[in-house]
Protein backbone atom coordinates (compact mmCIF):
# COMPACT_ATOMS: atom_id res chain seq x y z
CA UNK A 1 0.00 0.00 0.00
CA UNK A 2 1.55 3.35 -1.15
CA UNK A 3 1.65 6.19 0.88
CA UNK A 4 1.89 8.08 -2.32
CA UNK A 5 -0.96 8.28 -4.46
CA UNK A 6 -1.14 9.38 -8.35
CA UNK A 7 -3.11 8.62 -10.87
CA UNK A 8 -3.52 5.65 -12.58
CA UNK A 9 -2.99 7.11 -16.54
CA UNK A 10 -2.80 10.07 -18.44
CA UNK A 11 -3.01 10.20 -22.09
CA UNK A 12 -2.50 13.22 -24.79
CA UNK A 13 -1.68 13.84 -28.29
CA UNK A 14 1.60 13.83 -29.89
CA UNK A 15 3.28 17.40 -29.06
CA UNK A 16 0.77 18.43 -26.51
CA UNK A 17 1.20 18.31 -22.81
CA UNK A 18 0.68 16.29 -19.53
CA UNK A 19 0.84 16.20 -15.82
CA UNK A 20 1.20 13.71 -13.40
CA UNK A 21 0.19 14.78 -9.58
CA UNK A 22 1.82 13.00 -6.84
CA UNK A 23 0.11 13.18 -3.49
CA UNK A 24 1.56 12.55 -0.05
CA UNK A 25 1.85 14.09 3.44
CA UNK A 26 3.92 15.91 5.63
CA UNK A 27 5.77 13.34 6.73
CA UNK A 28 6.76 12.34 2.85
CA UNK A 29 6.48 15.24 0.13
CA UNK A 30 5.82 17.98 3.12
CA UNK A 31 9.57 17.93 4.24
CA UNK A 32 11.39 15.95 1.99
CA UNK A 33 12.51 16.73 -2.40
CA UNK A 34 10.34 14.68 -4.69
CA UNK A 35 12.48 12.22 -7.39
CA UNK A 36 10.40 11.24 -10.37
CA UNK A 37 11.29 8.05 -12.58
CA UNK A 38 10.65 7.22 -15.98
CA UNK A 39 10.14 3.11 -16.64
CA UNK A 40 10.24 2.26 -19.99
CA UNK A 41 8.21 -1.03 -21.02
CA UNK A 42 10.52 -3.97 -19.90
CA UNK A 43 13.17 -1.54 -18.63
CA UNK A 44 14.63 -0.59 -15.12
CA UNK A 45 13.54 2.95 -13.86
CA UNK A 46 15.30 5.75 -15.01
CA UNK A 47 15.96 9.10 -12.94
CA UNK A 48 14.13 11.63 -14.46
CA UNK A 49 13.85 14.62 -12.32
CA UNK A 50 15.88 15.30 -8.52
CA UNK A 51 15.29 17.67 -5.98
CA UNK A 52 11.67 18.16 -6.83
CA UNK A 53 13.02 19.99 -9.61
CA UNK A 54 16.25 19.24 -11.00
CA UNK A 55 17.50 17.32 -14.10
CA UNK A 56 20.04 15.26 -14.70
CA UNK A 57 22.44 15.61 -17.52
CA UNK A 58 20.93 14.00 -20.45
CA UNK A 59 17.03 14.27 -19.40
CA UNK A 60 15.55 17.47 -21.87
CA UNK A 61 14.02 19.90 -20.68
CA UNK A 62 10.50 18.96 -22.03
CA UNK A 63 10.59 17.30 -18.26
CA UNK A 64 9.90 19.32 -15.63
CA UNK A 65 9.05 18.94 -11.60
CA UNK A 66 7.63 21.34 -9.30
CA UNK A 67 6.45 20.46 -5.42
CA UNK A 68 3.84 22.53 -3.45
CA UNK A 69 3.25 21.77 0.00
CA UNK A 70 2.38 18.34 0.00
CA UNK A 71 1.84 17.29 -3.73
CA UNK A 72 4.40 17.15 -6.40
CA UNK A 73 3.88 17.20 -10.18
CA UNK A 74 6.14 16.30 -13.24
CA UNK A 75 5.15 17.90 -16.71
CA UNK A 76 6.46 16.75 -19.95
CA UNK A 77 5.41 19.50 -22.99
CA UNK A 78 6.39 18.41 -26.80
CA UNK A 79 4.73 14.44 -26.05
CA UNK A 80 6.71 12.17 -28.08
CA UNK A 81 5.95 8.43 -28.56
CA UNK A 82 8.91 7.80 -26.99
CA UNK A 83 7.31 8.82 -23.69
CA UNK A 84 5.08 6.28 -23.52
CA UNK A 85 6.00 4.58 -20.18
CA UNK A 86 5.62 4.89 -16.88
CA UNK A 87 6.30 7.32 -14.08
CA UNK A 88 7.00 7.07 -10.80
CA UNK A 89 7.13 9.75 -8.27
CA UNK A 90 9.72 8.70 -4.83
CA UNK A 91 10.99 10.61 -1.74
CA UNK A 92 12.16 9.82 2.03
CA UNK A 93 9.64 9.58 4.58
CA UNK A 94 10.58 10.45 7.69
CA UNK A 95 7.74 8.36 9.93
CA UNK A 96 8.79 5.48 8.16
CA UNK A 97 12.33 6.14 8.20
CA UNK A 98 12.34 4.33 4.85
CA UNK A 99 11.74 5.59 1.13
CA UNK A 100 8.29 5.45 -0.80
CA UNK A 101 7.19 5.51 -4.07
CA UNK A 102 4.08 6.52 -5.83
CA UNK A 103 1.49 4.66 -7.53
CA UNK A 104 2.59 4.99 -10.65
CA UNK A 105 0.91 6.63 -14.02
CA UNK A 106 1.01 4.92 -17.67
CA UNK A 107 1.23 7.86 -20.04
CA UNK A 108 -0.10 6.81 -23.05
CA UNK A 109 0.59 9.05 -26.55
CA UNK A 110 -2.58 9.13 -28.39
CA UNK B 1 30.06 5.11 -14.95
CA UNK B 2 28.60 3.30 -12.06
CA UNK B 3 27.30 0.13 -13.11
CA UNK B 4 25.24 -2.37 -11.09
CA UNK B 5 24.33 -5.50 -12.41
CA UNK B 6 22.09 -8.27 -9.95
CA UNK B 7 22.34 -12.03 -10.55
CA UNK B 8 21.19 -14.91 -8.42
CA UNK B 9 18.48 -17.92 -8.52
CA UNK B 10 15.93 -16.92 -10.92
CA UNK B 11 13.53 -20.19 -9.13
CA UNK B 12 13.09 -20.28 -5.45
CA UNK B 13 10.72 -22.56 -3.47
CA UNK B 14 8.04 -21.88 -1.37
CA UNK B 15 9.23 -21.22 2.33
CA UNK B 16 12.88 -21.21 1.41
CA UNK B 17 15.82 -18.36 0.95
CA UNK B 18 16.33 -15.81 -1.41
CA UNK B 19 19.09 -14.83 -2.58
CA UNK B 20 20.56 -12.26 -4.71
CA UNK B 21 23.79 -10.24 -5.27
CA UNK B 22 24.37 -6.82 -6.85
CA UNK B 23 27.79 -6.18 -8.45
CA UNK B 24 28.68 -2.70 -8.30
CA UNK B 25 31.66 -1.06 -11.41
CA UNK B 26 32.69 2.08 -11.88
CA UNK B 27 32.30 3.20 -7.91
CA UNK B 28 33.54 1.72 -4.15
CA UNK B 29 30.68 0.93 -2.39
CA UNK B 30 32.38 1.97 0.82
CA UNK B 31 32.00 5.66 -1.04
CA UNK B 32 29.56 7.80 1.17
CA UNK B 33 26.22 6.58 -0.35
CA UNK B 34 23.40 4.53 0.17
CA UNK B 35 23.28 1.13 -1.62
CA UNK B 36 19.42 -0.20 -1.65
CA UNK B 37 16.87 -3.01 -3.61
CA UNK B 38 13.55 -2.38 -4.73
CA UNK B 39 11.46 -4.87 -6.02
CA UNK B 40 8.51 -4.48 -9.02
CA UNK B 41 5.89 -7.70 -9.05
CA UNK B 42 4.79 -8.62 -12.34
CA UNK B 43 1.89 -6.00 -13.82
CA UNK B 44 2.84 -3.71 -10.08
CA UNK B 45 4.26 -0.66 -8.95
CA UNK B 46 7.76 -0.18 -7.40
CA UNK B 47 8.58 -1.58 -3.70
CA UNK B 48 11.38 -0.24 -1.97
CA UNK B 49 13.32 -3.26 -0.02
CA UNK B 50 15.47 -1.36 1.85
CA UNK B 51 19.41 -0.43 2.06
CA UNK B 52 22.91 0.11 3.37
CA UNK B 53 25.11 2.67 4.11
CA UNK B 54 28.75 2.56 3.61
CA UNK B 55 28.99 2.54 7.09
CA UNK B 56 26.81 -0.62 7.29
CA UNK B 57 23.78 0.79 9.00
CA UNK B 58 20.61 -0.55 7.45
CA UNK B 59 17.21 0.78 6.95
CA UNK B 60 14.10 -1.55 5.79
CA UNK B 61 10.52 -1.32 4.70
CA UNK B 62 8.80 -2.33 7.95
CA UNK B 63 6.21 -4.19 5.82
CA UNK B 64 9.54 -6.51 5.19
CA UNK B 65 11.75 -5.89 8.15
CA UNK B 66 11.45 -9.32 10.00
CA UNK B 67 12.29 -11.07 6.80
CA UNK B 68 15.12 -8.88 5.30
CA UNK B 69 18.97 -8.92 5.57
CA UNK B 70 20.80 -6.22 3.38
CA UNK B 71 24.64 -6.22 3.82
CA UNK B 72 27.53 -5.26 1.66
CA UNK B 73 30.87 -7.18 0.97
CA UNK B 74 33.83 -4.84 0.89
CA UNK B 75 36.31 -6.91 -0.68
CA UNK B 76 33.98 -8.08 -3.80
CA UNK B 77 32.54 -4.44 -4.17
CA UNK B 78 28.98 -5.75 -3.85
CA UNK B 79 25.89 -5.98 -1.87
CA UNK B 80 23.89 -8.83 -1.06
CA UNK B 81 19.82 -9.69 -0.41
CA UNK B 82 18.69 -12.25 1.98
CA UNK B 83 14.84 -12.66 2.16
CA UNK B 84 14.14 -15.88 4.33
CA UNK B 85 10.50 -17.67 3.75
CA UNK B 86 9.46 -16.20 0.39
CA UNK B 87 6.38 -16.84 -0.60
CA UNK B 88 4.56 -16.31 -4.23
CA UNK B 89 3.58 -12.55 -3.22
CA UNK B 90 7.48 -12.47 -3.22
CA UNK B 91 7.75 -13.11 -7.01
CA UNK B 92 9.13 -10.19 -8.56
CA UNK B 93 11.90 -8.23 -10.46
CA UNK B 94 14.80 -7.28 -8.19
CA UNK B 95 16.85 -4.10 -8.73
CA UNK B 96 19.50 -3.11 -6.73
CA UNK B 97 20.69 0.85 -6.98
CA UNK B 98 22.51 3.93 -5.66
CA UNK B 99 20.34 6.77 -3.27
CA UNK B 100 22.08 9.73 -3.14
CA UNK B 101 20.88 11.07 -0.03
CA UNK B 102 23.48 14.73 -0.48
CA UNK B 103 21.54 17.33 0.77
CA UNK B 104 18.63 15.77 1.68
CA UNK B 105 17.41 14.87 -2.01
CA UNK B 106 17.17 11.46 -1.78
CA UNK B 107 17.04 10.10 -5.12
CA UNK B 108 17.99 6.92 -6.70
CA UNK B 109 20.35 8.01 -9.66
CA UNK B 110 22.16 4.40 -11.02
CA UNK B 111 20.00 1.23 -11.18
CA UNK B 112 20.76 -2.05 -12.17
CA UNK B 113 18.97 -3.96 -14.98
CA UNK B 114 16.60 -6.09 -12.51
CA UNK B 115 16.38 -10.27 -12.27
CA UNK B 116 13.43 -11.85 -11.98
CA UNK B 117 12.57 -14.23 -9.02
CA UNK B 118 9.88 -16.79 -9.38
CA UNK B 119 8.56 -18.55 -6.00
CA UNK B 120 6.99 -21.93 -6.81
CA UNK B 121 7.50 -25.30 -5.87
Amino acid sequence: QSVLTQPPSVSAAPGQKVTISCSGSSSNIGNNYVSWYQQLPGTAPKLLIFASNKRPSGIPDRFSGSKSGTSATLGITGLQTGDEADYYCGTWDSSLSGYVFGTGTKVTVL
Amino acid sequence: QVQLQESGPGLVKPSETLSLTCAVSGYSIISPYYWGWIRQPPGEGLEWIGGVYHSGSTYYNPALKSRVTISLDTSKNQLSLKLISVTAADTAVYYCARLDDSSRTFNFDYWGRGTLVTVSS
